[in-house]
């Protein structure tokens, strides 16, 4: 079956414009996941959607990130004025239920900001 | 909270030689521990997980690890490298029925022929 996909997989941007990511979970996974992998680092964890709800955004690095799952699918992660900081790898999980032991990961995309 | 080290942000071993790769785990809760491998341009793939049932774990690809509690240390293991698996290594760990990973560096692996 179909894994997790993202959308695109490489993204550059200027500095201050603003991006949206797109993610798309393994069907009927209630859980979505995204994180940051920046150079070097291992991945840090952003946000949680269980259905639609944001059940913890607690990794939300700031007010200029946002992320929705309007109908319990698909996900958007979103970047207002995108500084040079933002430059990573953001990825994608979804799981089966909320605490599923296993999330499953998307390849990823690699945003550029200049 | 949670926290992972990964001792050894690049491990080199040769064709056919045991592989080992560190993880230290810190939790406040009884943790749930996993190791992942990422390939280039791919996304992590699941190579293990530690739920709390037996110590030593069997993953995929001839990979296993053992819990140690009195160490605190979930440390990945191979009998035999193969070129096949040189990639980089993530070992991550939840607290019980939690929702999101917390990540190690990573430890990137070389198999010399």
């Amino acid at each position: 079956g179909a894994g997790v996909s993202q959308t695109p997989s490489n993204k550059v941007t200027e500095k201050g414009k603003y991006v949206e990511l797109r993610c798309d979970p393994i069907s009927g996974h209630t859980a979505l996941y995204w994180y940051r992998q920046s150079l070097g680092q291992g991945p840090e964890f952003l946000i949680y959607f269980q259905g639609t709800g944001a059940a913890d955004d607690s990794g939300l690095p700031n007010d200029r990130f946002f992320a929705v799952r309007p109908e319990g699918s698909v996900s958007t992660l979103k970047i207002q004025r995108t500084e040079r900081g933002d430059s990573a790898v953001y990825l994608c999980a979804s799981s089966p239920d909320r605490g599923y032991n296993e999330q499953f990961f998307g390849p990823g995309t690699r945003l550029t900001v200049l | 909270a949670q926290s992972v080290t990964q001792l050894g942000s690049h491990v080199s071993v040769s064709e056919g030689a045991l592989v080992l790769l560190r993880c230290n785990y810190s939790s406040s809760v009884p943790p749930y521990l996993f190791w992942y491998v990422q390939y280039p341009n791919q996304g992590l793939q699941l190579l293990l997980k530690y739920t709390s049932a037996a110590t030593l774990v069997k993953g995929i690809n001839g990979f296993e690890a053992e819990f140690k509690k009195s160490e605190t240390s979930f440390h990945l293991t191979k009998p035999s490298a193969h070129m096949s698996d040189a990639a980089e290594y993530f070992c991550a760990v939840s607290a019980t029925g939690a929702n999101n990973l917390f990540f190690g560096t990573g430890t990137r692996l070389t198999v010399i022929p």
